[in-house]
């Protein structure tokens, strides 16, 4: 069965300090680990899409980066706007997975100004 | 980009009415859509996976008679409560599936959800 833990499962920064946020995973064959804002009251809002091991992809103050067990979304110099939450999830390609997200609980980040 | 609308976004409905929930892919095909529900300070919950064309496959403990979900075109999924009781008051949200590759896992695109709140 696939597995995701995130941690911290809250973290508060002050405006301009910057953190990572870590996503750990257990799955049958990995074909994709995806990261998600989702605001309160809110759809999840994809942020990024990695594949394979050393992998790596950026927008804005935020970058994923991926190991063969964890994956990293590094926040540099965050802005009160940058608060949410932030969902990890992992799609496997074992039996009746195939196809499916497994999420973990999500880190709530607050950003002071 | 990718958009995925949901209607309503806010539904009350009385003890034992139905109530339809529509998931539309605005900008681009999905042969495959998702049903989730969401508890308060809780991740997502899949419900149930919804093929165009074909019935849909729902997760263990989900009662296929109470949640009915049809996939009737490949951009419009729809999930009806059916005798909703105050306990199926929950957020849902969809999502659907972009083809990236053959080999590589399709990104799932989320509807804003919608509140359903049983009287």
């Amino acid at each position: 069965e696939d597995q995701v833990t995130q941690s911290p499962e809250a973290l508060r920064l002050q405006e301009g300090e910057s953190s990572s946020l870590n996503c750990s995973y257990t799955v049958s064959g990995l074909r994709g680990l995806f990261w998600y804002r989702q605001d309160p009251g809110k759809g999840p809002e994809f942020l990024f899409t990695l594949y394979s091991a050393g992998e790596e992809k950026e927008k804005e103050r935020l970058k994923a980066t991926l190991t063969k067990k964890e994956s990293f979304l590094h926040i540099t110099a965050p802005k009160p706007e940058d608060s949410a939450t932030y969902l990890c999830a992992v799609a496997g390609a074992g039996g009746t997975s195939y196809g499916k997200l497994t999420f973990g609980q999500g880190t709530i980040l607050t950003v002071h100004p | 980009g990718a958009v995925v609308s949901q209607h309503p976004s806010w539904v009350i409905c009385k003890s034992g009415t139905s109530v339809k929930i529509e998931c539309r892919s605005l900008d681009f095909q999905a042969t495959t859509m998702f049903w989730y529900r969401q508890f308060p300070k809780q991740s997502l919950m899949l419900m149930a996976t919804s093929n165009e064309g074909s019935k849909a496959t729902y997760e263990q403990g989900v009662e296929k008679d109470k949640f009915l979900i049809n996939h009737a075109s490949l951009t419009l999924s729809t999930l009806t409560v059916t005798s909703a009781h105050p306990e199926d008051s929950s957020f849902y949200i969809c999502s659907a599936r972009r083809t990236s590759g053959f080999l590589r896992a399709e990104t799932q695109y989320f509807g804003p959800g919608t509140r359903l709140l049983v009287l």
